[in-house]
């Protein structure tokens, strides 16, 4: 199986542009996560959807943030308009429906966004 | 708020030595325990998943898990330069309405191991 597939893996744009970060989960996964990664913060969970429905978005910083799963094999991350702040690693990962308390998630490569 | 604390390290351990690594938790209800292996530039991926109270082994890596203490480690035997890595603690807390799977990530903690 291919794994979680991301694009771009770098990205560089400048303030008030729009980027668009897109996701492929691994085939047969129902779950599927965004997280931002940074030196303060760590890693963040954004938002994750559950059978192409977003079932908390509690960690999506601002409306400026906004995520769309339109089927199984497609999600998308977009940020309008980008801010210096928005600098960081951004992953995706997928995993399956837990038969118990949790399942591993895989994760993607990673997006590398500079907002200059 | 749910919380998961690790050192920062980084812990430095001679190459065949053990290298013990540490995290706490906040939410008694959590439920899975994960360590992921972060190379500098790449993805987490996992190592490790314990549920329940005790010792899990898995070649040269041990997790071991206190619910009570809310503690969880991993030790690594034989410690090589490979593993030279930052380790990240998760937490899960099992959201039953609607099926959950939500990870809280610790900051992780610098693994260097020395020649």
């Amino acid at each position: 199986d291919a794994g979680v597939i991301q694009s771009p893996r770098h990205e560089v744009t400048e303030m008030g542009q729009e980027v668009t970060l897109r996701c492929k989960p691994i085939s047969g996964h129902d779950y599927l996560f965004w997280y931002r990664q940074t030196m303060m913060r760590g890693l963040e969970l954004l938002i994750y959807f559950n059978n192409n429905v977003p079932i908390d978005d509690s960690g999506m910083p601002e409306d400026r943030f906004s995520a769309k799963m339109p089927n199984a094999s497609f999600s998308t991350l977009k940020i309008q308009p980008s801010e210096p702040r928005d600098s960081a690693v951004y992953f995706c990962a997928s995993s399956l429906v837990p038969r118990g308390p949790t399942d591993t998630q895989y994760f993607g490569p990673g997006t590398r966004l500079t907002v200059l | 708020q749910k919380e998961v604390e690790q050192n920062s390290g980084p812990l430095s351990v001679p190459e065949g030595a053990i290298a013990s690594l540490n995290c706490t938790y906040s939410d008694r209800g959590s439920q899975s325990f994960f360590w992921y292996r972060q190379y500098s530039g790449k993805s987490p991926e996992l190592i490790m998943s314990i549920y329940s109270n005790g010792d899990k082994e898995d070649g040269r890596f041990t997790a071991q898990l206190n619910k009570a203490s809310q503690y969880v480690s991993l030790l690594i035997r034989d410690s090589q330069p490979s593993d030279s890595a930052t380790y990240l603690c998760a937490v899960n807390f099992y959201i039953l309405t609607g099926g959950g799977n939500k990870l809280t990530f610790g900051t992780g903690t610098q693994l260097k191991v020395e020649l």
